[in-house]
């Protein structure tokens, strides 16, 4: 089944302590997307990958890292969790940006608590 | 700045009734514009509008573009309790490596 897969779903988590949430896509697309979600603000870009070993800056980017390695992972990682840092996390997939005619596939999404 | 502006930001509406949602942009360079429905989990696909003046439609949705005003509606006739969620706009912009920007979303709530 193409699908984009995230772990964990549900995380709670103290400050400061880091932590990685895994997003893993078996479609072979080449973009790849993370996005926070919080009441009021909508979807949030935090970082974007093009392909493997390009990655990019999104509207939110303060406070994590991305890597693409492999063309199918696009791990979220958080160094030193703050408060600030609870919310939804999206990870999505689309086969191309370069020509941008492509819908994005959503992950399941990844519930953060950090306490 | 680029931005997407959805309005309203919530709607509450009678099983039956026809509702309208509307969606804004200015962006640079404008590739196409995508619609979600997200209820109380990953937002899923509804349409892709590439170009101005052609409708799509599924079932008793259908949306529109007009990319001389720069906005975009959606349509939901003979809305029932299941489209009750929220329903975001975004857009594919940028040069070549474009990227993709949300609009805050449309709460729906259909009441029976």
């Amino acid at each position: 089944e193409a699908q984009v897969t995230q772990n964990p779903r549900y995380l709670i988590t103290v400050t400061g302590k880091k932590l990685t949430v895994t997003c893993s896509q078996n479609m072979n697309h080449e973009y790849m997307s993370w996005y926070r979600q919080d009441p009021g603000l909508g979807l949030r870009q935090i970082y974007y990958s093009m392909n493997v070993e390009v990655t990019d800056k999104g509207d939110v980017p303060e406070g994590y890292k991305v890597s693409r390695k492999e063309k199918r992972n696009f791990p979220l990682i958080l160094e030193s969790p703050s408060p600030n840092q609870t919310s939804l996390y999206f990870c999505a997939s689309s086969l191309s940006a370069t020509g941008a005619y492509y819908e994005q596939f959503f992950g399941p999404g990844t519930r953060l608590t950090v306490l | 700045e680029d931005k997407v502006v959805q309005s309203p930001l919530s709607l509450v509406v009678h099983e039956g009734d026809t509702v309208t949602l509307n969606c804004s942009y200015e962006v640079t360079n404008f590739r196409s514009l995508l619609w979600y429905k997200q209820e109380k989990k990953a937002p899923t696909f509804l349409f892709m509008l590439t170009s101005s003046g052609i409708e799509k439609k599924s079932g008793r949705l259908s949306s529109i573009l007009d990319k001389k005003e720069l906005f975009s509606i959606l349509n939901i006739t003979a809305t029932q309790t299941g489209d009750s969620a929220i329903y975001l706009c975004a857009v594919w912009h940028g040069g070549s490596q474009g990227n993709l920007i949300f609009g805050k979303g449309t709460k729906l709530s259909v009441k029976p």
